[in-house]
């Protein structure tokens, strides 16, 4: 079955890059995606990545997938406060199936 | 244009009383979803519908959980009997349709959070 395994937390300075690192164990996931979550709200989605592809980046946002491995990680460039929330990495076998969730990482922007 | 809008945002109860929660999608998303938060936990899926079939409930607790979208739009998630497990966030999602489409991208209520005494 689907599993994606994260780091639980993460404390980095203002200023400083952040990567945080997700594992999954279903090969056959097709779609990777990070959402972000703050204090009291919903999930948003930051980015995806499609299977086929070894990089994606989105201004201070880049991910990096290893199919090998299956590991996929998240790199923040000039970390701010404001990015301080959780980060889910998430899988699915296709655009349209359910997604899994792993636990979250929690990121803390120091100043 | 309005997000997914769910209701209440708290609630208190004892435990073996009944809890209702209230979840409506943004306008035009076929598919919608329930999602339980444990406390440092990544949301787990209970039940996900499209329009007004559930197309998968298999993790959700059928003998005290119970959920309905009978037009297709809104929807709600009950609990009857609440046990002390059962505090968590209760999050509502929506998207276009079947899963979140191309993209993936599911849109998040600010979710429900229920504390069972």
């Amino acid at each position: 079955g689907e599993d994606v395994e994260q780091s639980l937390f993460l404390s980095v300075r203002e200023g400083d890059s952040s990567v945080i690192n997700c594992t999954y164990t279903d090969s056959s996931s097709t779609y990777l995606y990070w959402y972000k979550q703050e204090p009291g709200a919903g999930l948003q989605l930051l980015t995806y990545i499609f299977s086929n592809m070894d990089m994606k980046q989105d201004q201070r946002l880049t991910v990096l997938l290893n199919k090998k491995d299956k590991h996929l990680s998240l790199r923040i460039a000039d970390t701010q406060t404001g990015d301080s929330a959780i980060y889910f990495c998430a899988e699915s076998l296709s655009g349209y199936s359910t997604l899994t969730f792993g636990k979250g990482t929690m990121l803390l922007v120091s100043p | 244009e309005a997000g997914v809008v769910q209701s209440p945002r708290y609630k208190i109860i004892e435990k073996k009383q009944p809890v209702a929660f209230w979840c409506n999608p943004i306008s035009g998303h076929n598919t919608l979803y329930w999602y339980l938060q444990n406390l440092g936990q990544g949301p787990e899926l209970l039940i996900r519908y499209e329009n007004e079939e559930a197309v998968d409930d298999s993790q959700l607790p059928k003998d005290r959980f119970s959920a309905e979208r009978l037009k297709g739009v809104d929807s709600t998630l009950k609990i009857q009997p609440a046990e002390l497990g059962d505090s968590a966030v209760y999050l509502c999602a929506s998207s276009p349709g079947g899963g979140g489409g191309p993209t993936g991208e599911l849109f998040f209520g600010e979710g429900s959070r229920l504390t069972v005494l």
